[in-house]
């Protein structure tokens, strides 16, 4: 089965700080993965995916992350964080078994102005 | 465009009763699939429908079952309430059932369940 590891439970940044979320997974065969994001008081939502192809990603509001096959990993990063970053953000994980898919814990971003 | 909806968005239950949950996904999605999330974990998946079909099953017990409708919508039901089974239920919608984009989902608010 599957598993996703994050490694920061709860991280605090000051404003214009860099961003780095860990992520690995445990699955050794073809992965589809993202970063879901739930901001205060709103639903869960798309960051950002990985299918295929490059693996540097770019999702909305300046977030990337990066698929290392090798390390089975998929860090999430962002250069400057903004106080509306505050949020919890997931990382997940689909095998191709259509939509099942496996979430990590979350990692609760607190962004201090 | 209206989102994916969810109702109730709050109940309590208490144990032993029966809850249902309804979803609507987003119009033009034949894909709904079911997570619960307890407080402090990421989301566990439950179920997924597509073209009224069952595609997958997480490891919940019996107790747990779903439907899809001809409209898309869907259902998850609960028999006999334990309090471990407190928790927000997540309904998602996709477009495509293609494996190669899956987990591609788009979320409604949840319904928050209380059972004491």
């Amino acid at each position: 089965a599957q598993s996703v590891s994050q490694h920061n439970h709860h991280v605090i940044l000051s404003e214009a700080a860099s961003l780095e979320l860990g992520c690995n997974y445990s699955y050794g065969g073809t992965v589809n993965l993202f970063w879901y994001v739930q901001y205060p008081g709103q639903h869960l939502q798309l960051l950002l995916k990985y299918f295929s192809g490059d693996p540097l990603v770019k999702g909305i509001k300046g977030f990337e992350a990066e698929f290392i096959k090798s390390k089975f990993s998929f860090n999430l990063r962002k250069p400057s964080v903004q106080w509306s970053d505050t949020a919890e953000y997931f990382c997940a994980v689909n095998s191709g078994g259509y939509q099942k898919v496996t979430f990590g814990t979350g990692t609760k971003l607190q962004v201090i102005p | 465009d209206a989102g994916v909806t969810q109702s109730p968005t709050h109940l309590i239950k208490t144990r032993g009763q029966h809850v249902t949950l309804r979803c609507s996904p987003i119009s033009g999605h034949k894909s709904v699939s079911w997570y619960q999330q307890v407080l402090g974990q990421g989301p566990q998946f439950i179920f997924q429908y597509y073209e009224k079909e069952e595609r997958g099953r997480g490891n919940f017990p019996d107790r747990f079952s779903a439907r899809q409708f001809p409209n898309y919508s869907s259902e998850l039901n609960v028999n006999a309430l334990l309090l471990g089974d407190s928790a927000l239920y997540l309904c998602a919608s996709s477009p495509t059932a293609d494996r190669g984009r899956g987990g591609e989902l788009f979320f409604g608010e949840g319904s928050r369940l209380t059972v004491l």
